[in-house]
């Protein structure tokens, strides 16, 4: 069975650090695209980041490029986000995704399968 | 970045009702989309892929349509638990972008 969990969230000052991880198990971790979304309390879903499977190619929404790095450790079956000068924009449960890929007729297919329970980081003063 | 337009943000609708919310790109996405349902304090949960294609296990109530930048989801009688918040996700563009999100209450 897959899970995701999602840990290192927590409260920190505006213009600080964390670093989120998610422990991955059930699955061959290091075969599969993994992403982050968030979503704010009240708010709707947000992409964020994204990472191939072997850390090759990265992707990052504008709104946190430059402040947040995502990485794996496929040794240790983990992802792991690097967020940085955050502000209250930033504060958000944090998802850690399994992206799922195959073929239709149509070409490539791509959606998320698998969803962390999510990390709530909290900027504030 | 490929921005999407969901609508509506909110509907009230009854049980047995035909719902149907749409998302419109700012660009062509082929069918390169897909729409989640996410329930209080849940994570989402993946119903259509590639527009139109039902995930296994997804009531056929639910279907998806649409192609390039408009695309509908349609509940066509809506069910006590289908009340929820419903996403599109473009995936054909990095970096993928989700609709707004559609609330779905009772009437």
């Amino acid at each position: 069975e897959v899970h995701l969990v999602e840990s290192g969230g927590g409260l920190v000052q505006p213009g600080g650090s964390l670093r989120l991880s998610c422990s991955a198990s059930g699955f061959t971790f290091s075969t599969y695209s993994m992403h982050w979304v968030r979503q704010a309390p009240g708010k709707g879903l947000e992409y964020v980041s994204a990472i191939s499977y072997n850390g090759g190619d990265t992707h990052y929404a504008d709104s946190v490029k430059g402040r947040f790095t995502i990485s794996r450790d496929n040794s240790k079956n983990t992802l792991y986000l690097q967020i940085s000068s955050l502000s209250a924009e930033d504060t958000a449960v944090y998802y850690c995704v399994k992206e799922e890929s195959g073929r239709s007729p149509s070409g490539l297919i791509y959606y998320f399968d698998y969803w962390g329970q999510g990390t709530l980081v909290t900027v504030s003063s | 970045d490929i921005q999407m337009t969901q609508s509506p943000s909110s509907l009230s609708a009854s049980v047995g009702d035909r719902v149907t919310i749409t998302c419109r790109a700012s660009q062509g996405i082929r069918n390169d989309l897909g729409w989640y349902q996410q329930k209080p304090g849940k994570a989402p949960k993946r119903l259509i892929y590639a527009a139109s294609s039902l995930h296994s296990g997804v009531p056929s109530r639910f279907s998806g349509s649409g192609s390039g930048t408009e695309f509908t989801l349609t509940i066509s009688s809506l069910q006590p638990e289908d009340f929820a918040t419903y996403y599109c996700l473009q995936h054909n563009t990095y970096p993928w972008t989700f609709g707004q999100g559609t609330k779905v209450e009772i009437k």
